[in-house]
């Protein structure tokens, strides 16, 4: 699986936008980005998800930079529940398996 | 339309004994996913099964652990004389299908104790 590198950690306020970056430059053609993140003490939880076109959905906008090296998860206003660790994971050639680096750890202050 | 059930959600067993997880996918999906979380590490893949088939257990110890997807009834990770280092975070997830731009809905866990 192409790896993926991500910031230990980050901090935001609240309301106020953050943006996760993920590089991944040895991403192939065909895989998809996904990112995933997980609450304390919960399972993972679906975020997003793109191959070439910037994405949004109604949790985060997911921005993938032009030669696909790298993208950036961002949460237009962060509350606290979205303190959490933030995964970006590659999948590609009808790959199942999500393989899960050590993520971002979000800190979101009041 | 419920989510992925896990129970119990907390287990605790003492060496030697065995452990068993259970998981019910959403209703509709067919494939279920097992991945464990050590303390202070990663979630890691360990099997993945369809309806009484075993797909991909390549991230399975090969010994005292197994699983099962039953056409009736929920899947079980089973491990047997469990050991101090079993002791982590067990999460099942499933997916209607098994592509790579499918989502995985994840349960709550097991969190499993061995003393």
């Amino acid at each position: 699986d192409a790896k993926t590198t991500q910031p230990n950690s980050m901090e935001s306020n609240e309301e106020e936008p953050v943006h996760l970056p993920c590089n991944h430059s040895t991403i192939s053609g065909t895989d998809y980005i996904h990112w995933y993140r997980q609450l304390p003490s919960q399972g993972p939880e679906y975020v997003i998800h793109g191959l070439t076109s910037n994405v949004n959905n109604r949790m985060a906008s997911l921005a993938i930079a032009e030669d696909r090296k790298s993208s950036t998860l961002i949460l237009h206003r962060a509350t606290l529940r979205d303190a959490a660790v933030y995964y970006c994971i590659l999948r590609g050639g009808s790959n199942y398996k999500l393989t899960f680096g050590k993520g971002t750890l979000l800190t979101v202050n009041p | 339309n419920a989510g992925v059930m896990q129970n119990p959600r907390h287990l605790v067993r003492r060496r030697g004994q065995e452990a068993r997880l259970r998981c019910s996918p959403m209703k509709g999906h067919s494939h279920v996913y097992w991945y464990r979380q050590l303390p202070e590490e990663g979630l890691k893949f360990m099997v993945y099964l369809q309806k009484e088939n075993i797909i991909d257990e390549s991230g399975m110890p090969k010994e005292r652990f197994s699983a099962e997807f039953p056409k009736e009834g929920p899947s079980i990770l089973r491990i047997q004389q469990v050991v101090r280092g079993d002791s982590a975070a067990y999460f099942c997830a499933s997916s209607p299908l098994a592509g790579d731009t499918d989502t995985q809905y994840f349960g709550p866990g097991t969190r499993l104790t061995v003393l």
